[in-house]
């Protein structure tokens, strides 16, 4: 079964409407999460590294006003899209390492995100 | 620019046919892992290689890490239409988690 739990898995909104997606960790702790974005027939780009109990870590280019990032507790990450506009619609994915970051990652099935 | 380039980015071959995609770098990796992933899902890992040199085959799949670590190849034999997907490349560094650019693969009947 799934290990890790993302939620929602479609949203459809208006434009200027903030989403959250929500990232959870099933019957195992993970004090790092990463998120991604993807587009069609394209890799997956590291959003941001959500470090439990402090601040995100953004890649470059990535707006972290844009993209907010939580990780409050050992089991769950959360990202909000605030303001989503139609150009921030993407298949977002977040994942959890099995181990350190260099392990294999156990993934969320990801959000589909449409901003009309 | 990247920090895993993978080629060819589209691949497109009739069943039966073998092909073989690359993944490279100019960094030293410890490990590198390789994802397949279908539409709408995560990916799903295949293979981990460690060992410089190492080689490793999953059924029809074989993967290989490159002697200094810094490239992977994996090479599919006899192709089927189930192998369909995006093959994905990936490294963990410090503490962050990068995919390659991925390859595109259909097997067409």
């Amino acid at each position: 079964g799934a290990v890790v739990s993302q939620h929602p898995s479609w949203v459809i909104c208006k434009s200027g409407t903030s989403v959250k997606i929500e990232c959870r960790s099933l019957d195992f702790q993970a004090t790092t999460m990463f998120w991604y974005r993807q587009f069609p027939k394209q890799s997956l780009m590291l959003m941001a590294t959500s470090n439990e109990g402090s601040k995100a870590t953004y890649e470059q280019g990535v707006e972290k006003d844009k993209f907010l990032i939580n990780h409050a507790s050992l089991t769950l990450s959360t990202l909000t899209v605030t303001s989503a506009h139609p150009e921030d619609s993407s298949f977002y994915i977040c994942s959890a390492p099995w181990g350190g970051s260099e392990q294999p990652q156990h993934f969320g099935d990801g959000t589909r995100l449409s901003i009309l | 620019t990247q920090l895993l380039e993978q080629s060819p980015q589209f691949l497109s071959i009739q069943e039966g046919e073998n092909l073989t995609v690359y993944c490279n770098s100019s960094s030293v990796f410890s490990s590198l892992q390789w994802y397949r992933q279908e539409p709408g899902e995560g990916p799903v890992l295949l293979v981990t290689v460690v060992t410089g040199g190492e080689v490793k085959k999953l059924k029809r799949l074989t993967f290989q890490f490159g002697d200094a670590r810094k490239d992977s190849s994996l090479h599919i034999t006899a192709a089927q239409t189930g192998d369909t997907g995006l093959y994905l490349c990936a490294v963990g560094m410090g503490n962050q988690f990068y995919f390659g650019t991925g390859t595109s693969l259909t097997v067409i009947p």
